[in-house]
């Protein structure tokens, strides 16, 4: 079975603009979840999205949004960056069967703000 | 203070010695309790889940978890130099449709297993 896909793998943006990344889970799980990685601050929650509503949100400003579709994908949106923006943006998916269930994560985008 | 707490280490040991690797944490409402293993450019993987207090062992791997301290420890027995990586902790208060999907993890420990 396919494991949890990001696309883009690598991003390199400027002040001022937006970017959006992908994230598909693995074929079946209903979950997923958005972190944001940095030196500084480690992994950090972003926000779970489970049959295309938000059900969790992290502390982050609204500049961070994201939306799940009918299939299960996910997408973030990070609009007028900063350069504090620059991390490893990890999706992961769970089954949610309803208990704690095993996150698995993807690779990962790494986003550059210039 | 925050959540979860990690030593960042960096931790060097000969190949096959034991490592120990902690955490401590302050919310008691964690239930969940997650030991992850990232490589250098590579997402996180899971290595070790536990439900609550207890120990739970996994081939060279050892996860144990004391509710009552609010420590949570991983061992790694005849340590080698594949092991060489990011280790994170991560608990969850989980619950049904609640805070299942919101891991906390702690900043982790970078851990060197010399030939």
């Amino acid at each position: 079975k396919a494991g949890v896909t990001q696309t883009p793998r690598y991003l390199i943006k400027t002040r001022g603009q937006q970017v959006t990344l992908s994230c598909s889970p693995i074929s079946g799980h209903r979950s997923v979840s958005w972190y944001q990685q940095t030196p500084g601050q480690g992994l950090q929650f972003l926000f779970e999205y489970f049959s295309e509503t938000q059900r969790n949100k992290g502390n982050f400003p609204g500049r961070f949004s994201g939306r799940q579709f009918s299939n299960s994908r996910s997408e973030m949106n990070v609009s007028t960056l900063e350069l504090g923006d620059s991390a490893l943006y990890l999706c992961a998916s769970s089954l949610d069967t309803g208990l704690a269930d095993t996150q698995y994560f993807g690779p990962g985008t790494r986003l550059t703000v210039l | 203070q925050k959540e979860v707490e990690q030593d960042p280490g960096p931790l060097s040991v000969p190949e096959g010695a034991i490592v120990s690797l902690n955490c401590t944490y302050s919310n008691s409402a964690f239930q969940y309790f997650m030991w992850y293993r990232q490589y250098s450019r590579k997402g996180p993987e899971l290595l070790m889940y536990t439900y609550s207090s207890g120990n739970k062992e996994d081939g060279r791997f050892t996860a144990q978890v004391d509710k009552s301290s609010k420590y949570i420890s991983l061992f790694i027995r005849d340590s080698q130099p594949s092991d060489s990586a990011t280790y994170l902790c991560a608990m969850s208060k989980g619950g049904y449709g609640g805070s299942q999907g919101n891991l906390i993890f702690g900043k982790g420990t970078k851990l060197s297993v010399k030939p």
